[in-house]
């Protein structure tokens, strides 16, 4: 049973591109939710699909969305990134109001 | 806004020591509380958690935590480190019914043999 898995593991941006991120989600799961972990802080969540809508969402700009499919996997899209942006991006499934399940990350440089 | 606090940055141990890190949360309803671990190189992985019932909780690895709702807290405790308790801990509440996580900062524990 594969857990949540993410691509690319890790990423070399230039200032002002556009990024997108991958996750599946663990199998069984329909909730994906994002977070973003600078260096030495703990995840910020930046939102969370189910049944293909953002259901929540954090204190990111609209320069963060996203995308869940049919299947449940996600996408995350950054535009204009930043070299704040900088960071581990961290994908978690879930079952509605149950643990998350944790993804490896896609480490993001921004350069 | 809902916040957690993790008081200790960084805690050094010996093995056979016994660990205590605290975990403080501000939100005056009904949570859930985890703490996960983040081994060097591998991924957030949940140690225990707490919906309701026993406040006293008991994890994967000999990990145990108490709620204490009248302090707010969420301590973890385990008698005995080992050597491969070598990590990240975090912990993290969500409000009950909205399954947005919100993590403490962590604590790094380094246990030498």
């Amino acid at each position: 049973d594969a857990g949540v898995t993410q691509s690319p593991t890790h990423l070399i941006k230039t200032r002002g591109q556009q990024v997108t991120l991958r996750c599946s989600p663990k199998s069984g799961h329909d909730t994906v939710s994002w977070y973003q972990q600078a260096l030495g802080q703990g995840p910020q969540f930046i939102f969370q699909y189910y049944e293909e809508e953002e259901r929540q969402r954090g204190n990111f700009p609209d320069r963060f969305s996203g995308h869940q499919f049919p299947n449940y996997s996600s996408e995350l899209n950054v535009n204009a990134l930043l070299l704040g942006d900088s960071a581990l991006y961290l994908c978690a499934s879930s079952l509605v109001s149950t643990e998350a399940f944790f993804g490896q990350g896609t480490r993001l440089t921004v350069v | 806004a809902q916040s957690v606090s993790q008081h200790n940055h960084h805690v050094i141990l010996s093995e056979a020591a016994s660990l205590e890190l605290g975990c403080n949360y501000s939100y005056g309803g009904t949570v859930n509380l985890f703490w996960y671990v983040q081994y060097p190189g591998q991924h957030l992985q949940l140690l225990l958690k707490y919906f309701s019932g026993d406040p006293l909780v008991k994890g994967i690895k000999g990990f145990e935590a108490e709620f204490i709702k009248s302090k707010f807290s969420f301590n973890l405790r385990k008698p005995s480190v080992q050597w491969s308790d070598t990590a990240e801990y975090f912990c993290a509440v969500n409000i009950r019914n909205t399954d947005k996580l919100i993590f403490g900062t962590g604590t790094r524990l380094q246990v030498f043999p």
